[in-house]
């Protein structure tokens, strides 16, 4: 199993660009979620999913837009790049069913725009 | 307030001592998460918690439901155990809100 994986690594965008941030999983998990790390805040949920077909918000979504066509896939689309969105940004997702809910985290995308 | 704290913020130690990072919640939850940041590096699960004590190697994970509290132990700890400490806890199952609330990480430093 790869887990989960992200795609690019880096990216150099400036501001007013549009972009996707790939997103995928290969254990078949239900629940997906992107985050962004900024310095002294810790880890903020953007959107997550709970399945195919159903997305929410969470904490910080605006700017950011989802969708969750299949189990695998969670692009995260950045609709108009502003500098506040410099940041790292994870997918993570998880079986979350009663028993378990062991997180699974990718490896991140370091975004800077300009 | 934050809803998930964790102390300290930062922590220095010599190898080999024991070392505790606390964390305090204030919201109901299904369980507790400890993960690990290594500098430049992604995010790993340590352990996922309910209920009492996990252990995995020299990391020793507690939680005590009724005071909203839970600490993780180092014991003998090294240099490669420089990292990034963060406490989440999941909210309760079969919620529709979001998953994960975390805190803000300690960082610990390890010297030889």
């Amino acid at each position: 199993n790869a887990g989960v994986t992200q795609t690019p690594k880096f990216q150099v965008l400036k501001t007013g660009q549009s972009m996707t941030l790939q997103c995928a999983q290969d254990m078949n998990h239900e629940y997906m979620s992107w985050y962004r790390q900024d310095p002294g805040m810790g880890l903020r949920l953007i959107h997550y999913s709970v399945g195919a077909g159903i997305t929410d918000q969470g904490e910080v979504p605006n700017g950011y837009n989802v969708s969750r066509s299949t189990t695998e896939d969670f692009p995260l689309r950045l609709l108009s790049a502003a500098p506040s969105q410099t940041s790292v940004y994870f997918c993570a997702s998880s079986l979350r069913t009663s028993d378990t809910d062991t997180q699974y985290f990718g490896p991140g995308t370091r975004l800077t725009v300009l | 307030k934050n809803e998930v704290e964790q102390s300290p913020q930062n922590l220095t130690a010599q190898e080999g001592e024991f070392i505790t990072i606390n964390c305090s919640y204030s919201v109901g939850i299904s369980a507790l998460h400890w993960l690990q940041q290594h500098p430049g590096g992604g995010i790993v699960s340590l352990f996922m918690l309910s209920s009492g004590k996990k252990k995995h190697g020299r990391l020793i994970a507690t939680i005590n439901i009724q005071e909203k509290h839970s600490s993780l132990h180092i014991t003998a700890s090294h240099p490669r155990d420089s990292a990034v400490y963060i406490c989440a806890v999941s909210r309760p199952y079969g919620g529709s809100q979001g998953n994960l609330i975390f805190g803000k990480g300690t960082k610990l430093s390890v010297k030889p």
